[in-house]
């Protein structure tokens, strides 16, 4: 079965360095997302992504985070500097065509991020 | 006040028994319904649609009530299996923008 593929699963990283995740889509999938999950609540939209453009950020904190989806394919999403407040899971999920709904999007495993 | 609201729980209840959670959302334009779950530490999987007319899939059911603005998701026969979180999504439209509840923790005991 296709999965969306993330990297790494678990980060610690000191305050004030840098942090990247990586996201693979499932193949074929044009729509990708990037939420962040605080423990206790539920996914918050950070970017979405249709095919390399960027559809929706207005969530992203952009004087610190930054996403990227160059091909249309992977996309990677950026802390610098990460603050202590950055730590949560950071999930990646892809839905198979454009402006569809959550539910047609398959989540990967996450990366927890601890800042320290 | 949040977009979506559920209510924590947790709920914890006997093998068997039939639980129902509600989900409330704020903005009367929101189109389509869902329900996840998410096991503990784990990633959100879809669980349901929320249809209009409602809708069954085995033990679960899902309703929607748009003039009331809440959705709802009833689970007959509980398994221990079925304790985890369950988020409730509400979708704004065609641009795919969803916004995701904060979860209901249900416990199913032995």
């Amino acid at each position: 079965e296709a999965e969306v593929a993330q990297s790494p699963r678990y980060k610690i990283t000191e305050k004030s360095q840098a942090v990247a995740f990586w996201c693979d889509p499932i193949s074929g999938h044009a729509t990708l997302y990037w939420y962040r999950q605080i423990l206790g609540q539920g996914p918050e939209l950070l970017v979405q992504f249709q095919d390399e453009s960027v559809v929706d950020d207005s969530q992203l904190p952009k004087d610190r985070f930054s996403a990227e989806r160059l091909k249309g394919v992977d996309s990677t999403l950026k802390i610098q500097p990460a603050e202590l407040g950055d730590s949560a899971m950071y999930l990646c999920a892809s839905s198979p065509q454009a402006g569809t709904s959550a539910s047609e999007a398959f989540f990967g495993q996450g990366t927890r991020l601890t800042v320290v | 006040r949040k977009e979506v609201e559920q209510d924590p729980g947790p709920f914890n209840v006997p093998e068997g028994a039939t639980v129902a959670f509600n989900c409330t959302y704020s903005n009367s334009a929101s189109q389509s319904f869902f329900w996840y779950r998410q096991d503990c530490r784990k990633e959100p999987k879809l669980l349901m649609s929320v249809y209009s007319s409602g809708n069954e899939d085995g033990r679960f059911t899902a309703q929607l009530n748009r003039a009331s603005q809440y959705i709802s998701l009833l689970i007959r026969d509980s398994k221990l299996s079925d304790s985890a979180t369950y988020l409730c999504v509400v979708n704004k439209g065609n641009a795919g923008k969803s916004t995701f509840g904060d979860g209901t923790t249900l416990t199913v005991k032995p």
